[in-house]
């Protein structure tokens, strides 16, 4: 099973920024926080990854609370095209930890 | 500096045949990982593979289903005598490093989605 719980939906007006929300309160020490996203019909696109510090890059930020137990990836400026299925993965640990676990994810709308 | 790239996109089987998807990884990529998505489900993971090497293939059936990576080519999942329930989505993904010890993160090519009449 997931170690994540993350809303089912959410929507978002373009141009805004997006704040997807992921529960992981199980996380151990060494395990990494991971987002992916998927577009319809496509594989999934790696988007950013954290330890414990937040991180950022072109696509995205992560912010990851102090206890490591939620984090929060943000979509600065949300376009169209980042309506998608958004996972986060909780990865690390253990001698298996390139199995990824997927959940259920959360499907992002963004509206014009 | 294509990405992982997997084919055919598409492919239609009828129940018994034989089914073989493809998946190169990126350049220098030596890490390759399978798994099957059905409709509105995530991902699962069926094998990891190294060059010329099954390093785990816990989440793959035991019976019809074989991966390999050679040393020379793609990747190949083969499916034999396939049926109904082997329809879905199956994506490849890579990685530079060694899944276990890295954090690297994988990357996943578009994927071939099969259909079983």
């Amino acid at each position: 099973d997931a170690k994540t719980t993350q809303p089912p939906s959410m929507d978002c007006a373009e141009g805004r920024a997006a704040n997807l929300p992921c529960n992981h309160s199980t996380i151990s020490g060494n395990e990494y926080v991971y987002w992916y996203r998927q577009i319809h019909s496509q594989g999934p696109q790696y988007i950013i990854h954290g330890l414990k510090n937040n991180e950022t890059n072109e696509m995205a930020s992560l912010i990851i609370t102090e206890d490591r137990k939620s984090s929060t990836l943000i979509l600065p400026h949300a376009t169209l095209r980042d309506t998608a299925v958004y996972y986060c993965i909780v990865r690390g640990g253990s001698d298996s930890n390139y199995q990824l676990i997927w959940g259920a994810g959360t499907k992002l709308i963004i509206k014009p | 500096n294509a990405g992982v790239m997997q084919n055919p996109r598409h492919l239609v089987r009828r129940r018994g045949q034989e089914a073989r998807l493809r998946c190169s990884p990126m350049k220098g990529h030596s890490h390759v990982y399978w798994y099957r998505q059905l409709p509105e489900e995530g991902l699962k993971f069926m094998v990891y593979l190294q060059k010329e090497n099954i390093i785990d293939e816990s989440g793959m059936p035991k019976e019809r289903f074989s991966a390999e990576f050679p040393k020379e080519g793609p990747s190949i999942l083969r499916i034999q005598q396939v049926v109904r329930g082997d329809s879905a989505a199956y994506f490849c993904a890579s990685s530079l490093l060694p899944g276990q010890t890295s954090n690297q993160p994988q990357h996943f090519g578009d994927g071939t989605r099969l259909s079983i009449l």
